[in-house]
């Protein structure tokens, strides 16, 4: 079964700090999909990045930026100089084909992080 | 307009009523879902429907039922709602050909009292 899992589930950083999300998965499929949402306060889902498991270049996106290693099964996110509108509950996900043909995906979340940025 | 509504986005409602929340979706996705997030257990996955004839149980189904009126809606209800399913309630689409990205609503933060 797939799982996704998220440890840190509070971290509390100063405004311009740098700060790592750590991401670790598992599964039983060579082909699957990562994910990372973002939850601000109001509570909307925001995407902010998918990755497939053939694709292991880092990405960044502005301050942004994820490190993802099949070797260690990780998908990790770094935001550099953290602002307070970071603030959030960060969610990384896995999805994964759970039948022959690969049409039907199932998705599955971390409990996520609570980021906490203070000015 | 969004893409995938919600509604209602706020309900406090007392145990043992029923209570329909509704989801629309403009995105012509086949495919729909309904999760429930409680805090520090991330998103958990009830129901979710590949067509309209087609509806199934997700981990979580017990305590809620679905209907698939269209392919542009997808009800959650609860039929005796109890306290434990006060949580947030999430829609979710996706396209079958790009059936592992899946595009949320809003929400609907529900309460049960």
């Amino acid at each position: 079964a797939q799982k996704v899992t998220q440890a840190q589930t509070e971290i509390s950083v100063v405004e311009k700090e740098d700060v790592t999300l750590d991401c670790v998965y598992e599964t039983r499929d060579t082909t699957y999909y990562l994910f990372w949402y973002k939850q601000p306060p109001s509570g909307e889902l925001v995407f902010l990045i998918r990755r497939n498991s053939f694709d292991e270049q880092n990405e960044i996106s502005g301050r942004y930026s994820w490190n993802f290693q099949k070797s260690t099964s990780s998908f990790n996110f770094t935001i550099t100089a953290s602002q307070v509108v970071d603030s959030a509950v960060y969610f990384c996900a896995l999805s994964e084909s759970y039948n022959s043909g690969g049409s039907n995906y199932k998705l599955t979340f971390g409990k996520g992080t609570l980021l906490t940025v203070n000015p | 307009d969004a893409d995938v509504t919600q509604t209602p986005r706020n309900r406090i409602t007392k145990t043992g009523k029923r209570i329909m929340l509704e989801c629309s979706q403009t995105k012509g996705h086949d495919r729909m879902y309904w999760y429930r997030q409680d805090p520090g257990l991330g998103l958990r996955l009830i129901y979710y429907s590949f067509d309209v004839k087609d509806i199934n149980k997700g981990e979580i189904s017990d305590g809620y039922s679905v209907s698939r009126q269209a392919q542009a809606k997808f009800s959650l209800s609860l039929e005796s709602a109890i306290p434990n399913q006060t949580a947030l309630y999430f829609c979710a689409t996706s396209d079958p050909q790009r059936p592992n990205e899946q595009y949320f609503g809003p929400g609907t933060r529900l309460t049960v009292t």
